[in-house]
């Protein structure tokens, strides 16, 4: 099946810096997601994106649909020690749904 | 009260036991689904359920055996594991089934991790 390239795949940063993380998939979605997975926890849904072009933000957090639907990015700015996790986009078309294996995010104080 | 919750959080099994995974949803939705995470890998969608009928099975081994009493309650029968399915095993739901005009937003419980000595 379709993959879900996600990168990178972990990044360590200093509070404060800005984070920039991506994925591109070689087919198109009709709609593409974030989710951030704590220690210990389940994912949960940051950002969705439902249209091409698309960006949306949410607090300091920013994501983009691309152009060509077969790829998103997310933006964290001024990272905070609480931003540390695991960040996972998801790309939907119909019933399926494809995830990326995730960046580990660190942010030391 | 957390929208999905799953018991027990951790689980140590040996290979000839049988136990089982609970996920109950407390936001009325009529999808639910499993799914195995391991460590640095995409999450694979294991079964899905929609209207407590199952639409998908994505080549699971029979050793594992899921269960859909009703709209709010799913489970994951483990029976005669390996030390390869040692894994996070995440319950989500959503408010209608991938498929159906869905928007692809899933709520996730909070995992069981599975140890199989």
């Amino acid at each position: 099946g379709q993959q879900l390239n996600q990168s990178p795949q972990s990044m360590f940063i200093q509070e404060g810096e800005d984070v920039s993380m991506n994925c591109t998939s070689s087919s198109i979605f009709n709609t593409w997601l974030w989710y951030k997975q704590d220690p210990g926890e389940g994912p949960v849904l940051l950002i969705a994106l439902y249209k091409a072009g698309e960006l949306t933000s949410n607090g300091r957090l920013t994501a983009q649909f691309g152009i060509t639907r077969k790829d998103s990015f997310l933006n964290i700015s001024a990272s905070i020690p609480s931003d540390v996790g695991i960040y996972f986009c998801a790309g939907h078309l119909e019933n399926d749904m494809r995830f990326g294996a995730g960046t580990r995010l660190t942010v030391k104080p | 009260e957390t929208g999905v919750t799953q018991t027990p959080r951790h689980l140590v099994m040996g290979m000839t036991n049988k136990k089982s995974l609970k996920c109950e949803q407390h936001l009325g939705h009529n999808a639910m689904y499993w799914y195995k995470q391991s460590a640095k890998k995409p999450l694979e969608l294991m079964f899905v359920y929609s209207l407590e009928e199952r639409v998908e099975n994505n080549s699971v081994p029979s050793r594992f055996s899921p269960e859909c009493p009703n709209s709010s309650h799913l489970f994951l029968h483990l029976h005669t594991l390996q030390p390869e399915d040692s894994a996070l095993y995440l319950c989500a739901s959503s408010q209608v089934p991938l498929g159906h005009a869905n928007t692809g937003e899933l709520f996730f419980g909070e995992g069981s991790r599975l140890t199989v000595l």
